[in-house]
């Protein structure tokens, strides 16, 4: 149980577009999402908290009108990064939290998705 | 915030016993995390501490110390498989409920 997918697991796109992300919790609901950026060699970052029918909340850093988070529905949760830059070529990694699960805190991670701009 | 320190880079042969360590500063203790990530691939949950003490998993374990703001993962047995990254997070506090990670420490097993 508790199985979160991504997709696409990669995409490559010319400076300028925009690319959009899914996540999506298979077996369990979960009100938040999150989501991290990984740059090469280095740690998780924290991006902003998906919340089911309301605005994200977004680190400090991290421009909300570039990375537009979208949480329609209990299983879903999508980020868009608009006119991506080279700079924004990262591994986007998306987790969410099972309110059900036995762990509190426990966040269960998708698989990721590179993204690289050309 | 929160800060989290880890050793950069460790090295330990197959067969042998590694402790990799990880100290915090947080504001509010909501338990302590231990993930593994391969390259390339998203980090899977290893354990989670909240009471001090030592937890065993298998060839896995991991302890806590809140008192000195101390964790270490404990390996033991060593597989060529458990080359990869370890990562140690806490919840990042502040209302939220993401993870502030540590920048991971890469583990190397040599033959």
């Amino acid at each position: 149980g508790a199985v979160v997918s991504q997709h696409p697991s990669w995409v490559i796109c010319k400076s300028g577009t925009s690319v959009k992300i899914e996540c999506r919790s298979l077996d369990f609901q979960a009100t938040t999402m999150f989501w991290y950026r990984q740059f090469p060699k280095q740690s998780l970052m924290l991006m902003a908290t998906s919340n089911e029918g309301s605005k994200a909340t977004y680190e400090q850093g991290v421009e909300k009108d570039k990375f537009l988070i979208n949480h329609a529905s209990l299983t879903l949760s999508t980020l868009t990064v608009t006119s991506a830059h080279p700079e924004d070529s990262s591994f986007y990694i998306c987790s969410a939290r099972d309110l059900a699960g036995e762990v509190m805190y426990e966040q269960f991670f998708g698989p990721g998705t590179r993204l690289t701009v050309l | 915030g929160q800060n989290i320190d880890q050793p950069t880079e460790m090295t330990a042969t197959e067969g042998a016993i590694v402790q990799i360590n990880c100290t915090y500063q947080t504001s509010g203790f909501n338990g302590l995390f231990w993930y593994q990530q391969h390259a390339g691939e998203a980090p899977t949950f290893l354990s989670y501490n909240v009471l001090d003490g030592l937890e065993e998993k298998g060839r896995f374990s991991s302890f806590l110390s809140r008192s000195k703001g101390y964790s270490y993962l404990l390996l033991k047995e060593l597989q060529m498989k458990d080359s990869a990254s370890y990562l140690c997070a806490v919840p990042s506090g502040g209302g939220a409920d993401g993870l502030t990670f540590g920048k991971g420490t890469h583990l190397i097993i040599q033959p």
